[in-house]
C-alpha cells in the first residue's frame, strides 16, 4: 500500500539557521513526489513536485528536495529559514497516472527568532 | 492564478441537520475536483474525486450518502454532509484540477472549511 511517513511532528530551528524535514515514502513503483505547504487558515501550496530527471528540484520560496530512490526519501531543505517559513508541510505521494494522492501526516515548523 | 475559493469558512451546525460546503475555481475551469477531510494533527484524507458532470467517486470507507458531492459546473463542486454528527466536525478541504492540465495531478486547493456540529 502507498504511504508516506514524516517522522518529525514539530520542528524548531532559529532563523537564518538551515531547514531539513524528513519524508519516507512506500511505493510500488517510482512515484510522483511533492511538498505542499499550509499556512493557519489557509489552503495548501504547492512548494515543489519531482516526476523525474535531476533528483535535485528546486521550488519556490527558497525551497528544495532531493529525490533518493535507495532511501526512499525526498526530504525537503532551505538553507536559511525565515520567520515567515512557520507553518505546517506536508509530503505527498501519487501514481504517474491517476488523481489519488497520499499525504503524509505533517511536520509543524516553528522558527524562533 | 489557479486560485479555489471555498465557502462558508467555518460553520457551526446542529446535529441532525445538513450542511453545504461549496468549492469554487475562480480564475479556471476544473474538470476535476477533489475533496479531502483533514483530522487534528492528522493528514489530509481524500475522501471523492468528483468530475464534472459525472458521479463522484468515494474512497473506501466514506459513505457516499452521508458526504454528497455534486459537481454541476466547471468551477464548482459542494459538498454537503447530510444528518450530521458531532464525529462529522473536522476540517474539509477542496481542490481543483485544471482542466487540460498537461502537468500530472497539479492541484490547485482552497483555504478549507471548518465543521464544528454541536
Amino acid at each position: 500500500a502507498q504511504s508516506v511517513t514524516q517522522p518529525d511532528i514539530h520542528i524548531t530551528v532559529s532563523e537564518g539557521a538551515s531547514l531539513e524535514l524528513r519524508c519516507n515514502y512506500s511505493y510500488g513503483a517510482t512515484p510522483y513526489l511533492f511538498w505542499y505547504v499550509q499556512s493557519p487558515g489557509q489552503g495548501l501550496q504547492l512548494l515543489l513536485k519531482y516526476f523525474s530527471g535531476d533528483t535535485l528540484v528546486q521550488g519556490i520560496k527558497g525551497f528544495e528536495a532531493e529525490f533518493k530512490r535507495s532511501q526512499s526519501s525526498f526530504n525537503l531543505r532551505k538553507p536559511s529559514v525565515h520567520w515567515s517559513d512557520a507553518a505546517e508541510y506536508f509530503c505527498a505521494v501519487g501514481p504517474p497516472y491517476g488523481n489519488k494522492l497520499v499525504f503524509g501526516a505533517g511536520t509543524i515548523l516553528r522558527v524562533k527568532s | 492564478g489557479a486560485v479555489v475559493s471555498q465557502h462558508p469558512s467555518r460553520v457551526i451546525c446542529k446535529s441532525g441537520t445538513s450542511v453545504k460546503i461549496e468549492c469554487r475555481s475562480l480564475d479556471f475551469q476544473a474538470t476535476t475536483m477533489f475533496w479531502y477531510r483533514q483530522f487534528p494533527k492528522k493528514s489530509l484524507m481524500l475522501m471523492a474525486t468528483s468530475n464534472e458532470g459525472s458521479k463522484a467517486t468515494y474512497e473506501q470507507g466514506v459513505e457516499k450518502d452521508k458526504f454528497l458531492i455534486n459537481h454541476a459546473s466547471l468551477t464548482l463542486s459542494t459538498l454537503t454532509v447530510t444528518s450530521a454528527h458531532p464525529e462529522d466536525s473536522s476540517f474539509y478541504i477542496c481542490s481543483a484540477r485544471a482542466s487540460g492540465s498537461s502537468s500530472y495531478n497539479e492541484q490547485f486547493f482552497g483555504p478549507g472549511t471548518r465543521l464544528t456540529v454541536l
